[in-house]
């Protein structure tokens, strides 16, 4: 069946380096979305990449979607302490409006 | 975005008793759906909530364990039955509003069962 994997599966970094997390899917998808949960929170959506090799910026975050539409990253750029948390990437399952999540990345950053 | 909450937030039961969670939305939403996330891990989709319909269930989910209602398009609930430590998670509510694919999450039901 359809499966969405990421890596790493955590990763711990100094604060103010940077930090990826790589998304891919089994299937070619018609979308790719992340979503970041802190600690003790719930999954919020920061973005949705829809064309093939789309590159979205949001400040100190850049999210790629891959020319084959199965693959994409999140990339931050001189991490802080409010980066912290667990990143997911997901896409469309069977053309319905159902989601599948990735693995998750969970980023901690030293202060 | 929606304004989603669920009740309760958090909840300690007993093995063998059941405990239903709600969702509230406040606006008219027609894609609604039940995941549950273990410590740890990801989230795992249990069933679409539809409107006027039986909920749809994923793979590994019953309607007996976890049988869901959805009277309109701004509620639902899920009801956990008959609960063993397994079922120790965080159960979520989401919500497609845009109808673009794009989720938008309630705050969580933490259910710890003993």
């Amino acid at each position: 069946g359809q499966q969405v994997m990421q890596i790493p599966q955590y990763q711990h970094v100094q604060e103010g380096e940077d930090f990826t997390t790589y998304c891919n899917s089994s299937t070619t998808l018609s979308n790719i979305q992340w979503y970041k949960q802190r600690p003790g929170g719930h999954p919020v959506f920061l973005i949705q990449l829809v064309k093939s090799g789309e590159v979205k910026k949001q400040k100190r975050l850049t999210f790629q979607f891959g020319e084959a539409k199965k693959n994409s990253s999140l990339h931050i750029t001189a991490t802080q302490t409010t980066d912290v948390g667990t990143y997911f990437c997901a896409g469309p399952r069977d053309s319905s409006y159902k989601l599948i999540f990735g693995s998750g990345t969970r980023l901690l950053v030293r202060p | 975005s929606a304004v989603i909450s669920q009740k309760p937030s958090r909840d300690i039961c007993q093995r063998g008793t059941s405990l239903t969670i709600q969702c509230q939305v406040d606006s008219q939403v027609t894609m609604m759906f039940w995941y549950r996330q273990q410590p740890g891990q990801s989230l795992t989709l249990i069933a679409t909530a539809n409107q006027g319909s039986e909920a749809t269930y994923e793979s590994g989910f019953v309607i007996d364990k976890f049988p869901i209602s959805r009277p309109n398009l701004t509620f639902s609930t899920l009801t956990v039955s008959n609960m063993s430590p397994e079922d120790s998670s965080i159960y979520l509510c989401s919500v497609d509003y845009r109808l673009q694919e794009t989720q938008y999450f309630g705050p969580g039901t933490r259910l710890l069962v003993l």
